[in-house]
C-alpha cells in the first residue's frame, strides 16, 4: 500500500507557465486536501475536496483550481504560476466522518519553485 | 479570527524530558492533533485529543484542556531522533484542521 503520491517531487518552472501538481491515494478516503507550507507560516490550505464530485476554497485558494473526478486523485492547477507560488505543496487525505478519523495522512510534498 | 501559538524554537538535552505548549482560540473545537515532521519530510501524525486529560502513547505523551484552549506535547527519555518540528492543529466547528506554525525542537547530546 502506498498511501498517498504526489508528483513531482520537485520542480523549476517559468513565471507564467501552467503547472499540475498530481496527488493519487489508494486508501478509499472520502477526503481530499492540499496544503502550501512556508517557511513560518506553518501549513495552509489551498482546497479540499470533502468527497468526489465536490471541492472547495481553503485559506489561500487564489490562482489555483483543483479538480476530484474520482475519489483516489485530487490534482492541483496553476493556471498561470508566480514567484510568490514558491514553496512546498502537500497532499493530504482523510476519512473524515468526524473525530479521531479526521486524521489526515500527509504525501510526501513537491517542491516548486517559480523563477 | 482563530489562532494557534506554539514555541518557535525549543532546545532540549538527550534523554531529558521536554513539553511543547500550544494554546488554540478557534470557532468550535471538535479534537486537537499533534503532529512531527522531520525536516525536508511530510508532517505523520502523533496523537489526537478532544477530552480534557493525557493520552500517553509510549515516550509521547498529550495533554488537553478545553476550558483553558490549552494542550501540550510531552517528549520523554528524548533522542537524538526527536529532533523535528512539532505541528499543533485544531479541528474547528467546520471540522477544518486548522496549524500552528510548528515548534522547532533541538536535541542537543
Amino acid at each position: 500500500i502506498a498511501g498517498i503520491t504526489q508528483a513531482p517531487t520537485s520542480q523549476i518552472l517559468a513565471a507564467g507557465r501552467r503547472m499540475t501538481l498530481r496527488c493519487t491515494q489508494d486508501m478509499r478516503h472520502n477526503a481530499m486536501y492540499w496544503y502550501r507550507q512556508d517557511l513560518g507560516l506553518g501549513l495552509r490550505l489551498i482546497h479540499y475536496s470533502n468527497t468526489a464530485g465536490t471541492t472547495g476554497k481553503g485559506e489561500v485558494p487564489d490562482g489555483y483550481s483543483v479538480s476530484r473526478a474520482n475519489t483516489d486523485d485530487f490534482p492541483l492547477t496553476l493556471a498561470s504560476a508566480v514567484p510568490s507560488q514558491t514553496s512546498v505543496y502537500f497532499c493530504a487525505s482523510s476519512d473524515s466522518t468526524g473525530g479521531s478519523t479526521d486524521t489526515q495522512y500527509f504525501g510526501p510534498g513537491t517542491r516548486l519553485t517559480v523563477l | 479570527g482563530q489562532n494557534i501559538d506554539q514555541p518557535t524554537e525549543m532546545t532540549a538535552t538527550e534523554g531529558a524530558i521536554v513539553q511543547i505548549n500550544c494554546t488554540y482560540q478557534t470557532s468550535g473545537f471538535n479534537g486537537l492533533f499533534w503532529y512531527q515532521q522531520h525536516a525536508g519530510e511530510a508532517p505523520t501524525f502523533l496523537s489526537y485529543n478532544v477530552l480534557d486529560g493525557l493520552e500517553e502513547k509510549g515516550r509521547f505523551s498529550s495533554f488537553l484542556s478545553r476550558s483553558k484552549g490549552y494542550s501540550y506535547l510531552l517528549l520523554k527519555e528524548l533522542q537524538m531522533k526527536d529532533s523535528a518540528s512539532y505541528l499543533c492543529a485544531v479541528l474547528d466547528s467546520n471540522y477544518q484542521l486548522i496549524w500552528g506554525a510548528g515548534t522547532k525542537l533541538i536535541i542537543k547530546p
